[in-house]
């Protein structure tokens, strides 16, 4: 079985853009999670979407939005790009009654 | 309040025993999980252990939690130079939101 999927895997956007990075998990599974990990820090939580509801939000700006597809897909969606905004942003999956989160390859984002 | 500290850094010899320790805050973690991130990847999920147990072991992976001191630790049993990586440790909320949170890794560095 395939893996979580991420894509693109690199991007360079400029200050003041939006930007629209996308997921798809293991087959079966219905969470999807977003994490934010700057360079030389571990993971922060911004979301997680379960049957197409937010079921968590971490402490990150509106400017920062998501969505769920009913194939459990789904998008992270940030506006009005600032430099801290660069990142590696990943996705996890999971089926919404099991612990295990597991990870995609995440998609770089470089904000100049 | 929520909170999940690890050392920086470990060097050890190949063939010898690493442990990886990690001290979190939030007493009631329900799941403590360690993750492996080797360099321009995502996390790979190594093991977890519910908040209840003392000791998991699977294969050369053995992870000890002290609940009392809030103490968690990873010990690799005969390192390779394969296991080099940035080791991050994480624990679970119990609302049900999904949000892991990450302390900020280890690297393990292990020399031939």
């Amino acid at each position: 079985d395939a893996g979580v999927t991420q894509s693109p895997t690199h991007l360079i956007k400029t200050r003041g853009q939006h930007v629209t990075l996308r997921c798809s998990p293991i087959s079966g599974h219905k969470s999807v999670s977003w994490y934010q990990q700057v360079l030389g820090q571990g993971p922060q939580f911004i979301f997680q979407y379960y049957e197409k509801e937010e079921r968590g939000r971490g402490n990150f700006p509106d400017r920062f939005s998501a969505r769920q597809f009913p194939n459990y897909s789904s998008e992270l969606n940030v506006n009005a790009l600032l430099l801290g905004d660069s990142a590696l942003y990943l996705c996890a999956s999971s089926f919404p009654e099991r612990v295990e989160q597991f990870f995609g390859p995440g998609t770089r984002l470089t904000v100049l | 309040g929520e909170d999940v500290e690890q050392s920086l850094f470990l060097s050890v010899r190949e063939g010898d025993s690493s442990v990886i320790n990690c001290t979190y805050t939030d007493s009631s973690s329900t799941y403590l999980y360690w993750y492996k991130q080797e360099p321009g990847a995502g996390l790979q999920l190594l093991t977890y252990i519910f908040s209840n147990m003392d000791m998991k072991q699977d294969q050369r992976l053995t992870v000890l939690l002290n609940k009392k001191d809030k103490h968690l630790s990873l010990r690799i049993a005969d390192t390779q130079t394969g296991d080099s990586a940035i080791y991050f440790c994480a624990e679970s909320t119990p609302s049900n939101t999904g949000k892991l949170i990450f302390g900020q890794g280890t690297t393990l560095q292990v020399k031939p």
